[in-house]
């Protein structure tokens, strides 16, 4: 079946613009997760959805930081007033039902962003 | 905040077995440990998970000891396609978040 897909794979943005990310889960996955990896480093985690509902949303990293995702499905990550600090690879990954840590994650290829 | 720390680079051969230590001290009671495998350029891919004790996959094997205060991800026999970087995962303690380990980037040589 289908994998988790992300676009676009590729954005490049001028600093002070805003972005939106876009993430398509497996279909039935109830879990999704958005990660940040900058360049060369480890992966940052981002935010959980349990549905529709992302209980904590304290990793997110700055207030120009937000996401939602609607019917259980997609999710949008939207960067406001970007900086060049919020260059990385944005990973979304989907999971089927369970407490956050238990389920095995199925990862997208990405969103490469680059702020200039 | 829970905090894990791997190392930050091994080195192998062919054939050789490959054991990769996460420290996750301040793991909860009920968070699950998860290893994954990144090459560049790609997503990570889930290789193995556990709670306690021994896990053994096709692939893997993860040694948890009593305390979970740490795990043990073994790749028996490694191949040159084994070179990529290996995380583990936990959640964080008393929040709906997750943590990845600092990484380890394994390098398997002829």
């Amino acid at each position: 079946g289908a994998g988790v897909s992300q676009s676009p794979s590729n954005k490049v943005t001028e600093k002070g613009k805003d972005v939106e990310l876009r993430c398509d889960p497996i279909s039935g996955h109830t879990a999704l997760y958005w990660y940040r990896q900058r360049l060369g480093q480890g992966l940052e985690f981002l935010i959980y959805f349990q549905g529709n509902s992302a209980p904590d949303k304290s990793g997110l990293p700055s207030d120009r930081f937000s996401a939602e995702r609607t019917g259980e499905s997609v999710s949008t990550l939207t960067i406001q007033r970007t900086q060049q600090e919020d260059s990385a690879v944005y990973l979304c990954a989907s999971s089927l039902a369970g407490e956050v840590s238990s389920n095995e994650q199925y990862f997208g290829p990405g969103t490469r962003l680059t702020v200039t | 905040l829970a905090k894990t720390t791997q190392p930050i680079s091994m080195d192998s051969y062919e054939g050789q077995e490959v054991n990769i230590t996460c420290s996750h001290n301040n793991i909860a009671t009920n968070d699950y440990i998860t290893w994954y495998q990144q090459f560049p350029s790609q997503g990570p891919r889930f290789i193995i998970q556990g709670y306690k004790t021994k896990v053994t996959n096709e692939v893997a094997s993860l040694f948890i000891p009593a305390d979970r205060k740490s795990s043990t991800l073994s790749l028996p026999r490694v191949s040159l396609s084994d070179t990529a970087v290996y995380y583990c995962l936990v959640g964080d303690t008393g929040f709906q978040k997750l943590v990845f380990g600092t990484g380890t980037r394994l390098l398997v040589s002829p």
